[in-house]
């Protein structure tokens, strides 16, 4: 079946200007993450959904970060006046419930600040 | 918080021998314990896990295992293959962590033929 996909598949902007990443998690998955990684390093976890809520938010780096998720399926990542340390690939991976069930990624959008 | 290391960074192996790659956590509730394969321009894709209740578990070439009381986890190839040259790495997941995974910084494999 059809995994998780996220659009766009690579994102330039420049500084200051706002960006929404957008991610379809695999269809019955009630759980939804964001991830960042950075070039050459590992995951940093940003936020998780559990259906249309987010439990947990600690990841998210300021304020200018935002996520949301609506019927129970697709989310975005929204960015807003973004800086250069943004720069990152944005993973985001679902997993059919909460807590120690496997997590599948999608693709990734490649995110480019000048 | 849940704190992972991995490794080695980097390792190189010739086609045919077996790799090690080995991880630590911090936190003793930790109890999920996932691998995963990046290769370049791709997302991670799970290749094996195991859970608390389990010391080692076999798929193939892959094998984990897991030692509790010391609070570290490995990967183990065997056989490798070329198309086996990625970057993986490991990741803990414990209880009353809302689900989220803490991932260890990666290891760069390389086979050689």
């Amino acid at each position: 079946g059809a995994g998780v996909s996220q659009s766009p598949s690579n994102k330039v902007t420049e500084k200051g200007k706002d960006v929404e990443l957008r991610c379809d998690p695999i269809s019955g998955h009630t759980a939804l993450y964001w991830y960042r990684q950075r070039l050459g390093q590992g995951l940093e976890f940003l936020i998780y959904f559990q259906g249309n809520s987010a439990p947990d938010k600690s990841g998210l780096p300021s304020d200018r970060f935002s996520a949301e998720r609506t019927g129970e399926s697709v989310s975005t990542l929204t960015i807003q006046r973004t800086q250069q340390e943004d720069s990152a690939v944005y993973l985001c991976a679902s997993s059919f419930n909460p807590g120690q069930e496997t997590q599948y990624f999608g693709p990734g959008t490649r995110l480019l600040v000048l | 918080g849940e704190n992972v290391e991995q490794h080695p960074s980097t390792l190189s192996v010739q086609e045919g021998d077996s790799a090690v790659i080995k991880c630590t956590y911090s936190d003793s509730a930790s109890n999920y314990f996932p691998w995963y394969k990046q290769e370049l321009g791709k997302g991670p894709q799970l290749i094996i896990d195991i859970r608390s209740n389990v010391g080692e578990k076999k798929d193939q070439r892959i094998a984990v295992t897991l030692n509790k009381t010391a609070k570290h986890f490995s990967l183990h190839i065997t056989e490798t293959q070329p198309e086996d040259s990625a970057v993986y790495f490991c990741a803990a997941i414990g209880t009353g962590t809302a689900s989220k995974l803490t991932f260890g910084t990666g290891t760069r494999l390389q086979v050689t033929l």
